[in-house]
């Protein structure tokens, strides 16, 4: 079975200063793998996913991520925070096999962008 | 109106009630999903339903019953919760419920159990 381990429940980081939240996981299989955000009193919203093919992936309001399998990772990263980048993040993971609909989710990972 | 909506933002119950939570997607898509969020934990995957048929239950009480009726619409029948039930219950959809769908979420259901 597949897990997701987010290290840090919570990451604070002055705006402007360059927001990294980790992410591994554990999966026996080629994973896919995804991050999405949580804006409070709102349901998640995609912000980028791997599935195949290049392994640095760039998605909405200049999030990125890096899927490394040799390290079991796939860490987001944002160049320079701002404000409205604070909410909640999580990252989730779906492999082949088994059950074809579970998204397993780690459990979030809370930015405070200070001013 | 457009994304996934559900209904009612907030709701709070007695054990011995019963309610139902609603929720629509207008995006077209054929899979429908319910989630468990609670405080300090990971999302909850509790139903999925792919082409109005349920296709995963994980191991979820049978006090909470799903319904779908159709590809657009998913319920959640509640009856003789207990208070350990309060959490945020969010709706989400995708296109064929693949494993690299995009799932697209509700606002939720704050439910409050008393």
């Amino acid at each position: 079975a597949q897990s997701v381990t987010q290290l840090g429940s919570h990451v604070s980081v002055s705006e402007g200063a360059l927001v990294l939240l980790r992410c591994n996981y554990s999966s026996s299989v080629p994973p896919y793998l995804f991050w999405y955000v949580q804006y409070p009193n709102q349901g998640l919203q995609l912000l980028l996913k791997y599935t195949t093919g290049a392994t640095l992936v760039k998605g909405i309001n200049g999030f990125e991520a890096e899927f490394k399998k040799s390290e079991t990772s796939f860490h987001l990263t944002k160049p320079s925070a701002h404000m409205s980048d604070a909410a909640e993040y999580f990252c989730a993971v779906s492999v082949g096999g088994g059950s074809n609909y579970k998204l397993t989710f780690g459990k979030g990972t809370l930015l405070t962008v200070n001013p | 109106e457009t994304g996934v909506t559900q209904t009612p933002r907030h709701l709070v119950m007695g054990m011995t009630n019963k309610k139902s939570l609603k929720c629509e997607q207008h995006l077209g898509h054929n899979a429908m999903y319910w989630y468990k969020q609670s405080a300090k934990k990971p999302l909850e995957l509790m139903f999925v339903y792919s082409l109005e048929e349920r296709v995963e239950n994980n191991s979820v009480p049978s006090r909470f019953s799903p319904e779908c009726p159709n590809s657009s619409h998913l319920f959640l029948h509640l009856h003789t919760l207990q208070p350990e039930d309060s959490a945020l219950y969010l709706c989400a959809s995708s296109l064929t419920g693949g494993l690299t769908d995009t799932q697209y979420f509700g606002p939720g259901t704050r439910l409050t159990v008393l």
